[in-house]
């Protein structure tokens, strides 16, 4: 699996729009990039998966520039309950393999009032 | 969506016991289930692969007389500490694969299990 590089953790204040960078530069072909949430004491939490351009969902979107070798999680207008860890990964999306997620050391971002 | 479920939530076992900690996948079938470990304030290392019908595949420097993995059903992994030491507490997470033909590819992860030796 590629490995992935994020700040090992951000500050943000609520209502603000929260932006997550990973780096990815060994990402393959067959790669795709998938974000999770992890709150104290609970399991990951699957958030968002794309391969490139933009991806949007309920409550994020994904960045990806042409090259792939980054991503960037968008949180827009964020709360004291987004205050987690966010982990980014990469891996072959046909590949059973691809499941067995390897975590790198995430991103805490820390929400305040 | 899918949900894996896991049991229990929380134990406290005394030094030299074992301790059998269940994942479920509740509405779908799973014939590999993953088993993380997780200390406080770090990220999430993987421990080992379960495969139904089949061993185990544990990853490097994790010792499988120590943490058995069963995985008797196509919804059912359990994981065992046996032995169980102080140096064993943590929090035991479990995940199952996105079953065939969702459309798209996640993994799923139980709530985890808090182990606590004493």
């Amino acid at each position: 699996l590629a490995k992935t590089t994020q700040p090992i953790s951000m500050d943000s204040y609520e209502g603000q729009e929260v932006n997550i960078t990973c780096s990815h530069n060994n990402i393959a072909t067959n790669d795709y990039i998938t974000w999770y949430q992890q709150f104290p004491s609970q399991g990951p939490r699957f958030i968002i998966q794309g391969y490139k351009t933009k991806v949007t969902n309920e409550v994020a979107s994904l960045f990806i520039p042409a090259d792939r070798k980054s991503s960037t999680l968008s949180l827009p207008r964020v709360s004291l309950s987004d205050t987690a860890v966010y982990y980014c990964l990469v891996g072959d999306l046909m590949n059973t393999g691809f499941q067995k997620l390897v975590f790198g050391t995430g991103t805490r971002l820390l929400v305040s009032p | 969506g899918a949900v894996v479920s896991q049991h229990p939530s929380w134990v406290i076992c005394k030094s030299g016991t074992s301790v059998k900690i269940e994942c479920r996948s509740l509405d779908f079938q799973a014939t590999t289930m993953f088993w993380y470990r997780q200390f406080p304030k770090q990220s999430l290392m993987l421990m080992a692969t379960s495969n139904e019908g089949s061993k185990a595949t544990y990853e490097q420097g994790v010792e499988k007389d120590k943490f058995l993995i069963n995985h008797a059903s196509l919804t059912l992994s359990t994981l065992t500490v046996t032995s169980a030491h102080p140096e064993d507490s943590s929090f035991y997470i479990c995940s199952a694969p996105t079953p065939p033909g969702q459309g798209k590819t996640e993994a799923f992860f139980g709530q985890g299990t808090r182990l606590t030796v004493v």
